[in-house]
C-alpha cells in the first residue's frame, strides 16, 4: 500500500543540525513532488518546503529559508530535511507529504505518520 | 504570503446536526484551496481539492465551495468519526500556508 514513514526525529541543541528522513513505498516516487509539514506542540500545521518530483525546483517557508534544506533521492525512494541553526520554536512533529492530485492541485494527499524534533539545551 | 483565516475557531455540533467552517484569504487564491481533517494524535487527512472537490474515499457528506477569498467546507450530517479539527490551506501562492484550524466538538 501508499506509505510514507518518516525516521530521524529527536532532541537537539539550540544551534546544532540534524536531518529527518522519509522512506516512500507503493507508488513511483520519482513521479510526485513531495512536501515537509510541521506542527509544533498544540499548534496548527505550518507548511515547511517542497521539492519537484526531479528535485529541480524547491520552495521554502520564510521561516526556514536559509536554515532548512529539502533533498530527495530517486533511486532510494527517500525524502529529506536537513535542518541547520536550530531554535527552539523549530520543535515540532515534521511530517512529509505527498504532491499527489496533478500538476494543478499540490494539495498533500498522503501523509507519514511524522517523526518528533525537540529542540532544548 | 497570504492569509489564511479560520472561523469559528471552535465550533460546538450535535451528532446529525450540520457544520459549516468558513476560510477566508488575504487575497484572492482563485480555487487552489484544501481542506484537511486532524484527529488527536494522527497525520491529517485529505478531505477536499480545488475548494470543491473530494478527495478519494472521503464520504459525501462532506463538500466544499467557494472561490477568490473566501470559501466554505459543510458537513451535511455530523457523524462521531467527524469530531476533529479542520485546516484550509492555499496552494496557488509561495509559500504554501494553512489556516490556524477549526475544531468541530460535540454540543
Amino acid at each position: 500500500q501508499v506509505q510514507l514513514v518518516e525516521s530521524g526525529g529527536g532532541v537537539v541543541q539550540p544551534g546544532r543540525s540534524l536531518t529527518v528522513s522519509c522512506a516512500a513505498s507503493g507508488f513511483t516516487f520519482s513521479h510526485y513532488g513531495m512536501h515537509w509539514v510541521r506542527q509544533a506542540p498544540g499548534k496548527g500545521l505550518e507548511w515547511v518546503a517542497l521539492i519537484y518530483y526531479d528535485g529541480r525546483d524547491k520552495y521554502y517557508a520564510d521561516s526556514v529559508k536559509g536554515r532548512f534544506t529539502i533533498s530527495r533521492d530517486n533511486s532510494e525512494n527517500m525524502l529529506f530535511l536537513q535542518l541547520n541553526s536550530l531554535r527552539v520554536d523549530d520543535t515540532a512533529v515534521y511530517y512529509c507529504a505527498r504532491w499527489g492530485i496533478s500538476a494543478d492541485h499540490d494539495a498533500l494527499d498522503i501523509w507519514g505518520q511524522g517523526t518528533k524534533v525537540t529542540v532544548s539545551s | 504570503e497570504i492569509v489564511m483565516t479560520q472561523s469559528p475557531a471552535t465550533l460546538s455540533v450535535s451528532p446529525g446536526e450540520r457544520a459549516t467552517l468558513s476560510c477566508r484569504a488575504s487575497q484572492s487564491i482563485t480555487s487552489k484551496l484544501a481542506w484537511y481533517q486532524q484527529k488527536p494524535g494522527q497525520a491529517p487527512r485529505l478531505l477536499i481539492y480545488g475548494a470543491s472537490t473530494r478527495a478519494t474515499g472521503i464520504p459525501a457528506r462532506f463538500s466544499g465551495s467557494g472561490s477568490g477569498t473566501d470559501f466554505t467546507l459543510t458537513i451535511s450530517s455530523l457523524q462521531s468519526e467527524d469530531f476533529a479539527v479542520y485546516y484550509c490551506q492555499q496552494y496557488n501562492n509561495w509559500p504554501r500556508t494553512f489556516g490556524r484550524g477549526t475544531k468541530v466538538d460535540v454540543k
